[in-house]
């Protein structure tokens, strides 16, 4: 069975600080995968998507960047963090291009 | 652009009960997915169901069901014989029916739900 993790699970991080959050998928080959962010309170909102090595696309313009050097790795990164990339950040990863499947995710907090 | 609603920011039933939740959206297109996902306070996001927009039977997952208006453009999740463990954040997702391997889901702000004993 397909499973995918996500860490780490809590990161506190200074302004300026860089960022790197890694989320792996087991068990399946060439998935889709995706990046979410959640602010308090609100929905999620897709950040990149990546459907192969290298292949990256960027929903939103902001302070992050993603990549994608193996084909289940998915790599979020930044390299100096502001207040407003605080939240929990979600990864996930789908086969057919519907069901999405989330793992359990990394609370942000940028001091 | 696709926008998801979901007009309960937080409902509450009694176990065993039976509750349903809201979600209207808007688009133009005619092929698409709907999806319900439960956040519990462990954060994971977890299917609940799923409708494909063409077809007009309504999804069925053990307790939960949904009523779907395609016209209305409704969606709404029942919940039957609510448990404990139904206590979570609730969002309603859109995506669009594309030809090719992959689309962005778009939530609502969510609503949070609580089962008492």
């Amino acid at each position: 069975s397909q499973t995918i993790h996500q860490w780490p699970a809590t990161l506190v991080q200074p302004v300026g600080s860089p960022l790197s959050l890694e989320c792996t998928v087991e068990g399946t080959s060439n998935p889709n995968l995706y990046w979410y962010r959640q602010a308090a309170g609100r929905g999620l909102q897709l950040l990149f998507y990546s459907v192969g090595i290298g292949q990256i696309s960027s929903e939103v313009p902001q302070n992050l960047s993603a990549s994608r050097p193996q084909d289940r790795q998915f790599i979020l990164s930044s390299k100096k963090l502001l207040l407003s990339d605080s939240g929990f950040y979600l990864c996930a990863w789908s086969l057919t291009g519907d069901i999405q499947y989330f793992g359990a995710g990394t609370r942000l907090s940028v001091l | 652009a696709q926008t998801v609603t979901q007009s309960q920011p937080e409902m509450s039933v009694q176990e065993a009960e039976t509750v349903t939740l809201s979600c209207t959206y808007d688009t133009s297109e005619s092929n698409y997915y709907l999806f319900w996902y439960k956040q519990p306070p462990s954060r994971q996001m977890i299917l609940v169901i799923r409708q494909e927009a063409y077809k007009q039977q309504n999804a069925t997952e053990n307790r939960f069901s949904v009523n779907f208006q395609k016209a209305a453009k409704s969606f709404s999740l029942k919940i039957s014989d609510s448990q404990l463990g139904d206590t979570a954040m609730y969002f309603c997702a859109f995506m669009k029916l594309r030809s090719y391997n992959t689309d962005k889901l778009i939530f609502g702000t969510g609503t949070r739900l609580q089962v008492f004993p």
